[in-house]
């Protein structure tokens, strides 16, 4: 079934540090690709999604690509800043699913300090 | 544009006991999915409905139960409580169903059982 893999946390990193999160993930066929973003004591914002291979979603300096030869959708941001901490999920939906069923990656954590 | 709105924000159960929780989706949106976060497990899917139909299921026991309504929005119901059930719940909708949707959620229902 699909599968989602994000790389382990707690990722601590200096502000204006540049940011990488890994995820890979397992699926048939051609899911569609999201990352979302959790503050603490707050529900799921979207920062980003790609639908089809070579895709690039971006949004506040953040950006992914869909590497299809990879099974890879990570999260990259040049310069991250103090408000940037959260947690970090990628997902993914379709493949061997149907409807909007999202499946999620565990989470990354964080920590950006001034 | 209203977001998803989640009522009640903040609860506390008594176990054995019933809830319900209130979801009202974004304006014209017709899909509307309920989600479990845990610490330990993670956010996983509790079941997506679409048209007040159930459209998928996730691997829940039957003591949790949803419905939609001809308005769209929906309610979970979770019975015979145990301490396991506290959690974040969070609701999230999308415009239509199948994958590629953007979904959005909203701020979450946190549930504590004692």
């Amino acid at each position: 079934g699909n599968s989602v893999t994000q790389m382990e946390g707690p990722v601590t990193l200096s502000e204006e540090a540049f940011l990488t999160i890994n995820c890979t993930y397992t699926a048939t066929g051609y899911p569609s690709l999201f990352w979302y973003v959790q503050y603490p004591g707050e529900g799921l914002q979207l920062l980003l999604k790609a639908t089809k291979a070579d895709d690039k979603g971006s949004n506040k300096g953040f950006e992914a690509t869909y590497r299809k030869e990879t099974t890879s959708f990570h999260l990259e941001k040049g310069s991250v800043q103090v408000s940037d901490s959260a947690v970090y999920f990628c997902a993914l939906s379709g493949g061997e699913t149907s409807g909007s069923r999202l499946t999620f990656g565990e989470g990354t954590q964080l920590t950006v300090n001034p | 544009k209203a977001g998803v709105t989640q009522t009640p924000r903040y609860l506390i159960k008594t176990r054995g006991q019933q809830v319900t929780l209130s979801c009202s989706p974004i304006s014209g949106h017709r899909s509307v999915s309920w989600y479990q976060q845990t610490p330990g497990q993670g956010l996983q899917f509790l079941f997506e409905y679409f048209s007040e139909t159930q459209r998928n299921k996730g691997n829940f026991p039957g003591r949790f139960s949803g419905r939609q309504f001809s308005n769209s929005r929906s309610e979970m119901n979770v019975s015979t409580l145990e301490l396991g059930d506290s959690a974040l719940y969070l609701c999230a909708s999308s415009p239509r169903t199948g994958g590629g949707n953007t979904i959005y959620f909203g701020e979450g229902s946190w549930l504590t059982v004692v």
